[in-house]
Protein backbone atom coordinates (compact mmCIF):
# COMPACT_ATOMS: atom_id res chain seq x y z
CA UNK A 1 0.00 0.00 0.00
CA UNK A 2 1.23 3.80 -0.95
CA UNK A 3 2.09 5.88 2.57
CA UNK A 4 0.32 8.98 2.95
CA UNK A 5 1.50 12.19 0.42
CA UNK A 6 1.95 15.16 0.81
CA UNK A 7 1.71 18.32 -1.49
CA UNK A 8 4.14 20.14 -2.33
CA UNK A 9 7.02 19.30 -0.06
CA UNK A 10 8.57 22.81 0.65
CA UNK A 11 6.68 26.31 0.19
CA UNK A 12 8.15 30.29 0.50
CA UNK A 13 5.32 32.58 0.91
CA UNK A 14 4.64 36.13 1.61
CA UNK A 15 2.89 37.39 4.71
CA UNK A 16 -0.53 38.43 3.84
CA UNK A 17 -0.90 35.80 0.75
CA UNK A 18 -2.62 32.44 1.20
CA UNK A 19 -1.76 28.82 0.61
CA UNK A 20 -3.04 25.74 -0.01
CA UNK A 21 -1.70 22.04 0.87
CA UNK A 22 -2.49 18.55 -0.27
CA UNK A 23 -2.93 15.36 1.13
CA UNK A 24 -3.84 11.87 -0.14
CA UNK A 25 -4.18 9.22 2.71
CA UNK A 26 -3.31 5.53 2.36
CA UNK A 27 -6.24 3.60 0.72
CA UNK A 28 -9.23 3.14 2.66
CA UNK A 29 -8.84 5.37 5.26
CA UNK A 30 -11.35 7.72 5.46
CA UNK A 31 -10.08 10.00 8.54
CA UNK A 32 -7.57 12.67 8.21
CA UNK A 33 -5.99 14.90 10.56
CA UNK A 34 -3.69 17.78 10.41
CA UNK A 35 -1.34 19.35 12.58
CA UNK A 36 1.11 21.91 12.69
CA UNK A 37 4.53 21.78 14.09
CA UNK A 38 6.76 23.90 15.39
CA UNK A 39 10.22 24.55 17.05
CA UNK A 40 8.27 26.90 19.93
CA UNK A 41 4.97 25.01 20.06
CA UNK A 42 5.64 21.87 19.36
CA UNK A 43 3.16 19.62 17.53
CA UNK A 44 -0.59 20.85 17.59
CA UNK A 45 -4.10 19.48 16.50
CA UNK A 46 -5.59 21.73 13.73
CA UNK A 47 -8.13 19.58 12.62
CA UNK A 48 -9.69 15.74 11.78
CA UNK A 49 -12.26 15.13 8.95
CA UNK A 50 -13.78 12.51 8.20
CA UNK A 51 -16.06 11.47 5.11
CA UNK A 52 -15.69 15.17 3.93
CA UNK A 53 -17.02 16.35 7.58
CA UNK A 54 -14.88 18.49 10.12
CA UNK A 55 -15.25 15.80 13.41
CA UNK A 56 -12.67 17.65 15.52
CA UNK A 57 -11.44 21.20 15.49
CA UNK A 58 -7.79 22.54 17.87
CA UNK A 59 -7.74 25.71 18.63
CA UNK A 60 -6.41 27.54 15.86
CA UNK A 61 -8.15 30.67 14.26
CA UNK A 62 -10.31 30.68 11.21
CA UNK A 63 -7.54 31.20 8.97
CA UNK A 64 -7.45 27.66 9.04
CA UNK A 65 -9.70 25.69 7.24
CA UNK A 66 -9.60 22.74 5.29
CA UNK A 67 -11.87 20.38 3.42
CA UNK A 68 -12.21 16.88 2.66
CA UNK A 69 -13.50 15.16 -0.63
CA UNK A 70 -15.12 11.97 -1.79
CA UNK A 71 -12.01 9.82 -2.39
CA UNK A 72 -10.41 11.30 1.25
CA UNK A 73 -7.94 13.42 -0.20
CA UNK A 74 -7.68 15.76 2.07
CA UNK A 75 -6.47 19.88 1.63
CA UNK A 76 -5.93 22.72 4.33
CA UNK A 77 -5.42 26.32 3.66
CA UNK A 78 -4.43 29.19 5.56
CA UNK A 79 -5.26 32.51 4.66
CA UNK A 80 -3.80 35.77 5.37
CA UNK A 81 -0.30 34.43 6.38
CA UNK A 82 1.71 35.71 9.26
CA UNK A 83 5.57 35.32 10.14
CA UNK A 84 4.31 32.48 12.93
CA UNK A 85 2.70 30.31 10.42
CA UNK A 86 6.05 29.28 9.55
CA UNK A 87 6.17 25.75 10.09
CA UNK A 88 5.85 22.02 9.42
CA UNK A 89 2.26 20.46 8.44
CA UNK A 90 1.87 16.90 9.00
CA UNK A 91 -1.25 15.25 8.22
CA UNK A 92 -1.99 11.90 9.23
CA UNK A 93 -4.37 8.91 7.82
CA UNK A 94 -6.41 6.46 10.00
CA UNK A 95 -9.14 4.04 9.77
CA UNK A 96 -11.72 3.89 12.42
CA UNK A 97 -12.35 0.85 14.59
CA UNK A 98 -15.83 -0.48 15.60
CA UNK A 99 -16.17 1.96 18.30
CA UNK A 100 -15.64 4.99 16.13
CA UNK A 101 -12.25 6.27 17.80
CA UNK A 102 -8.66 6.30 16.15
CA UNK A 103 -6.88 3.62 14.95
CA UNK A 104 -3.24 3.91 14.48
CA UNK A 105 -2.21 7.16 12.32
CA UNK A 106 -0.19 7.12 9.70
CA UNK A 107 1.79 9.99 9.15
CA UNK A 108 2.92 11.84 5.88
CA UNK A 109 6.76 13.50 5.42
CA UNK A 110 4.95 16.89 5.82
CA UNK A 111 4.91 20.17 3.62
CA UNK A 112 7.43 22.22 5.51
CA UNK A 113 5.79 26.48 5.00
CA UNK A 114 8.30 29.13 4.74
CA UNK A 115 6.70 33.07 5.63
CA UNK A 116 8.75 35.91 4.86
CA UNK B 1 -0.94 24.70 31.50
CA UNK B 2 0.39 21.32 29.52
CA UNK B 3 -2.01 18.48 29.16
CA UNK B 4 0.83 15.80 28.03
CA UNK B 5 4.11 15.94 30.06
CA UNK B 6 7.39 13.91 29.01
CA UNK B 7 10.65 13.36 30.83
CA UNK B 8 13.25 13.83 30.08
CA UNK B 9 13.57 16.16 27.72
CA UNK B 10 16.91 15.09 26.73
CA UNK B 11 18.91 11.57 26.87
CA UNK B 12 21.95 10.48 25.90
CA UNK B 13 22.70 6.67 26.37
CA UNK B 14 25.94 3.89 25.30
CA UNK B 15 24.80 1.60 23.14
CA UNK B 16 22.85 -1.25 24.78
CA UNK B 17 21.36 0.64 27.64
CA UNK B 18 18.28 -0.09 28.79
CA UNK B 19 16.00 3.30 28.18
CA UNK B 20 12.98 4.60 29.52
CA UNK B 21 10.67 7.72 28.82
CA UNK B 22 7.62 8.72 30.88
CA UNK B 23 4.44 10.70 30.02
CA UNK B 24 1.79 12.00 32.06
CA UNK B 25 -1.31 13.37 31.39
CA UNK B 26 -3.74 15.65 32.47
CA UNK B 27 -7.14 14.91 30.95
CA UNK B 28 -9.37 11.72 30.44
CA UNK B 29 -8.00 9.92 27.21
CA UNK B 30 -9.43 7.33 24.58
CA UNK B 31 -6.13 6.22 23.46
CA UNK B 32 -2.27 7.07 23.87
CA UNK B 33 0.26 7.33 21.19
CA UNK B 34 4.04 6.90 21.05
CA UNK B 35 5.45 8.39 17.93
CA UNK B 36 8.94 8.60 16.63
CA UNK B 37 10.34 11.59 14.89
CA UNK B 38 13.44 11.28 12.48
CA UNK B 39 15.91 14.51 11.63
CA UNK B 40 13.75 15.55 8.44
CA UNK B 41 10.59 15.35 9.99
CA UNK B 42 9.09 11.84 9.43
CA UNK B 43 7.11 10.46 12.18
CA UNK B 44 6.26 7.04 12.59
CA UNK B 45 3.69 5.82 14.82
CA UNK B 46 5.16 3.08 17.44
CA UNK B 47 2.36 2.30 19.78
CA UNK B 48 -1.51 3.23 20.28
CA UNK B 49 -2.53 2.06 23.68
CA UNK B 50 -5.50 2.42 25.82
CA UNK B 51 -4.64 -0.31 28.92
CA UNK B 52 -1.83 -2.60 29.69
CA UNK B 53 1.16 -3.11 27.66
CA UNK B 54 2.12 -3.50 23.93
CA UNK B 55 6.02 -4.83 22.40
CA UNK B 56 7.15 -4.58 19.24
CA UNK B 57 10.89 -5.88 18.75
CA UNK B 58 12.89 -3.94 21.62
CA UNK B 59 9.88 -1.12 22.76
CA UNK B 60 7.82 -1.72 25.00
CA UNK B 61 4.98 0.66 26.14
CA UNK B 62 3.21 0.16 29.11
CA UNK B 63 0.06 2.17 30.56
CA UNK B 64 -1.78 3.23 34.01
CA UNK B 65 -5.05 4.62 33.41
CA UNK B 66 -5.72 5.45 37.00
CA UNK B 67 -2.17 7.25 37.43
CA UNK B 68 -2.75 8.86 33.98
CA UNK B 69 1.47 7.70 33.21
CA UNK B 70 2.41 5.42 30.29
CA UNK B 71 5.91 4.80 29.86
CA UNK B 72 8.09 3.56 26.59
CA UNK B 73 10.99 1.96 26.88
CA UNK B 74 14.10 0.31 24.54
CA UNK B 75 15.49 -2.51 26.05
CA UNK B 76 19.35 -3.29 24.38
CA UNK B 77 19.58 0.67 22.57
CA UNK B 78 21.00 0.72 19.43
CA UNK B 79 22.43 4.35 17.44
CA UNK B 80 19.43 4.13 14.94
CA UNK B 81 17.02 4.61 18.16
CA UNK B 82 18.39 7.97 17.96
CA UNK B 83 15.15 10.39 17.44
CA UNK B 84 12.52 12.37 18.85
CA UNK B 85 9.83 10.22 20.91
CA UNK B 86 6.81 12.14 21.26
CA UNK B 87 3.93 11.11 23.47
CA UNK B 88 0.27 11.66 22.28
CA UNK B 89 -2.55 11.72 24.14
CA UNK B 90 -6.14 11.51 22.13
CA UNK B 91 -9.42 12.69 23.92
CA UNK B 92 -13.24 12.83 22.58
CA UNK B 93 -12.07 15.06 19.89
CA UNK B 94 -9.09 16.48 20.43
CA UNK B 95 -4.95 15.16 20.10
CA UNK B 96 -2.62 16.63 22.50
CA UNK B 97 1.08 15.76 22.34
CA UNK B 98 4.54 16.58 24.52
CA UNK B 99 7.29 18.02 23.80
CA UNK B 100 9.42 15.23 22.83
CA UNK B 101 11.96 13.32 24.04
CA UNK B 102 15.05 13.80 21.79
CA UNK B 103 17.29 10.24 22.47
CA UNK B 104 21.01 10.04 21.45
CA UNK B 105 22.26 6.79 21.34
CA UNK B 106 26.14 6.48 21.96
CA UNK B 107 28.04 3.98 19.55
Amino acid sequence: KAGVTQTPRYLIKTRGQQVTLSCSPISGHRSVSWYQQTPGQGLQFLFEYFSETQRNKGNFPGRFSGRQFSNSRSEMNVSTLELGDSALYLCASSSLNTRGSYNEQFFGPGTRLTVL
Amino acid sequence: KNEVEQSPQNLTAQEGEFITINCSYSVGISALHWLQQHPGGGIVSLFMLSSGKKKHGRLIATINIQEKHSSLHITASHPRDSAVYICAVATGNQFYFGTGTSLTVIP
